[in-house]
């Protein structure tokens, strides 16, 4: 019974592909959130859904695009993948937007070759 | 000067010692302070909120100076299971939707050693 759950867990692939990173959660927030952990460990938010809705859009390359179909569901889609795009992908979800409640998934490591 | 730094360790501390971690910000309009965990390879998860007036939780002493835009975490009596990377995260004071960012600092690794 995983609260958020992202998958893959481990992507590894080639500069120039396109791929997804899912996640999912059942705890009925209505928030969902996007962040970056970098080989620098800092973790930065890229995005932030409320009810389907973009909230928070970050500076992050056109290449990222998320999808949220329902309020449950928020995609990572990243396009032309870069080398710099290697990190540990976090998604996470919270019972409102104002408020430090996060729960995280438990990553996504990307590598980029 | 970063928005949030930490002494990024590692803190090597025997079990049973006491260990404490600061986080300086530079925001001075920040509103809300809070210590996440994370272990290793594990998604971070919410230890405890910092108020002004200092609080506890078990083990754990969380404080706030705003005069010096720091905040400190105080681990007693620390066990194994201390183990883990805290991060101190820092809400800026902003407006409107999408106005609450979490802003997280880099860590602090702890290792607690038989």
């Amino acid at each position: 019974d995983t609260a958020v759950s992202q998958t893959p867990k481990y992507l590894v692939t080639q500069m120039g592909n396109d791929k997804s990173i899912k996640c999912e959660q059942n705890l009925g927030h209505d928030t969902m959130y996007w962040y970056k952990q970098d080989s620098k460990k800092f973790l930065k938010i890229m995005f932030s859904y409320n009810n389907k809705e973009l909230i928070i859009n970050e500076t992050v390359p056109n290449r990222f695009s998320p999808k949220s179909p329902d309020k449950a569901h928020l995609n990572l889609h990243i396009n032309s993948l870069e080398l710099g795009d290697s990190a540990v992908y976090f998604c996470a979800s919270s019972p409102e937007t104002y408020t430090e409640k996060l729960f995280f998934g438990s990553g996504t490591q990307l590598s980029v070759l | 000067r970063k928005e949030v730094e930490q002494d990024p360790g590692p803190f090597n501390v025997p079990e049973g010692a006491t260990v404490a971690f600061n986080c300086t910000y530079s925001n001075s309009a920040s509103q809300s302070f809070f210590w996440y965990r994370q272990d290793c390879r594990k998604e971070p998860k919410l230890l405890m909120s910092v108020y002004s007036s200092g609080n506890e939780d078990g083990r754990f002493t969380a404080q706030l100076n705003r005069a010096s835009q720091y905040i400190s975490l105080l681990i007693r009596d620390s066990k194994l299971s201390d183990s883990a990377t805290y991060l101190c995260v820092v809400v800026p004071r902003g407006s409107g939707a999408g106005s609450y960012q979490l802003t997280f600092g880099k860590g602090t690794k702890l290792s607690v050693i038989p």
